[in-house]
């Protein structure tokens, strides 16, 4: 148990539309980044929240937004969605940007 | 650019030892990470290395050498549980402090 809870566990939409994912961190952490797993492959930074504010983003198109909120806690908003955007989401949080980051179960989202 | 290999699948017996390696190329470098993930589960948190050296944890130990580009994952007294996917992950000081993954080393113990 890391003490990242990520919301929904799972998700089915079909293409064209929206999404949104969300996460809260750990007590205390003021860091949360956002990753996409595709089946078989590591996890792929999308970007990263740091007081509320986007820290960096990864090779990610402009449809992945997101939100950080005051009690840290965090959004990833995907719209316009694809078949390729079908993976697992993953969330994980941390003391600050440069500390050992603990992951959320993640939500497996499929695109049909 | 950014470049991180790990073998793809490793097997090994219960009890054994086993050593998955990671190779990297970074335009910055600030910490290497490895994390396990169980199939279908989050990675959880194994080890970090930042200086150059080996850092012992209980059954496991993970080595860095900065000039080489290269650390490893060391697995004693291999257990059942012990098969997951090995997450080899390299912190980046470029702009900003962001992971960068490998695709894992799939790990299999057999009785």
């Amino acid at each position: 148990e890391t003490g990242v809870t990520q919301s929904p566990t799972h998700l089915i939409k079909t293409r064209g539309q929206q999404v949104t994912l969300r996460c809260s961190s750990q007590s205390g952490h003021n860091t949360v980044s956002w990753y996409q797993q595709a089946l078989g492959q590591g996890p792929q930074f999308i970007f990263q929240y740091y007081r509320e504010e986007e820290n960096g983003r990864g090779n990610f198109p402009p449809r992945f937004s997101g939100l950080q909120f005051p009690n840290y806690s965090s959004e990833l908003n995907v719209n316009a969605l694809e078949l390729d955007d079908s993976a697992l989401y993953l969330c994980a949080s941390s003391l600050g940007p440069d500390q050992p980051q603990h992951f959320g179960d993640g939500t497996r989202l499929s695109i049909l | 650019g950014q470049n991180i290999d790990q073998p793809t699948e490793m097997t090994a017996t219960e009890g054994a030892i086993v050593q998955i390696n990671c190779t990297y190329q970074t335009s910055g470098f600030n910490g290497l990470f490895w994390y396990q993930q169980h199939a279908g589960e989050a990675p959880t948190f194994l080890s970090y290395n930042v200086l150059d050296g080996l850092e012992e944890k209980g059954r496991f130990s993970s080595f860095l050498s900065r000039s080489k580009g290269y650390s490893y994952l060391l697995l004693k007294e291999l257990q059942m549980k012990d098969s997951a996917s090995y997450l080899c992950a390299v912190r980046d000081l470029t702009g900003f402090q962001k992971l960068v993954f490998g695709t894992g080393t799939r790990l299999l113990v057999s009785p």
